[in-house]
């Protein structure tokens, strides 16, 4: 089975400052990994996905993802946050079949001037 | 624009009535997923339909059901609403393998 962890439900950081979202996850076979995200009165956006291609993933708006096998995680990061990048982040795993989706539970970003 | 088109983007009802939620899948998508999103719950995974066919079930009350038609689209029943049903319900679309999900914008239930 397949599960994922977001560590801090709530995260704040500084306008410029490095953001950090974590996420780990739980599956039995490789997984694809996902990084989704979602502004206020909106549906979820893809952000990026891992799929067992490189380790070091980029996605849109200047946000990454490195797939650590070791650690189980697939950690969210971007150089210098902007406040258009506040919003409700959620990390994903799915199957290699790709039927189901989990999403965690989501971490809520606020970026302060 | 995801391609996915839920209808109505909002729905104000009285407990214990019925309602129903559709969503259009985007071209070529013959998985449709839906998940309610509350505040207290996060984004719950309720049941998924592959070309019309029950493909998996999670967290879906024995009140709702959905199906998936012969054109694809989906609709979700909610019957018997209580207050707690109040959420935001969100369709998305995929086509397996290492394709990601594409979600609408949702259908925001109130129950009164």
């Amino acid at each position: 089975a397949q599960s994922v962890t977001q560590l801090g439900s709530h995260v704040s950081v500084s306008e410029g400052a490095l953001v950090l979202l974590r996420c780990n996850y739980s599956s039995s076979v490789p997984p694809y990994l996902f990084w989704y995200v979602q502004y206020p009165n909106q549906g979820l956006q893809l952000l990026l996905k891992y799929t067992s291609a490189a380790t070091l993933v980029k996605g849109i708006n200047g946000f990454e993802a490195e797939f650590k096998k070791s650690e189980t995680s697939f950690h969210l990061t971007k150089p210098s946050a902007h406040m258009s990048d506040a919003a409700e982040y959620f990390c994903a795993v799915s199957a290699r079949s790709g039927n189901q989706f989990y999403f965690g539970t989501g971490t809520s970003l606020t970026v302060i001037p | 624009d995801s391609g996915v088109t839920q209808t109505p983007k909002h729905l104000i009802t009285a407990t214990g009535q019925r309602v129903t939620l559709r969503c259009s899948p985007r071209s070529g998508d013959l998985s449709v997923y839906w998940y309610q999103q509350s505040l207290d719950q996060g984004l719950q995974f309720l049941i998924q339909y592959y070309n019309g066919e029950e493909r998996a079930k999670g967290n879906i009350l024995e009140r709702f059901s959905a199906q998936q038609f012969p054109d694809l689209h989906s609709e979700l029943n909610l019957s018997s609403l209580e207050l707690g049903d109040s959420a935001l319900y969100f369709c998305a679309s995929g086509r397996g393998g290492t394709g990601e999900l594409f979600f609408g914008e949702g259908s925001r239930l109130t129950v009164l």
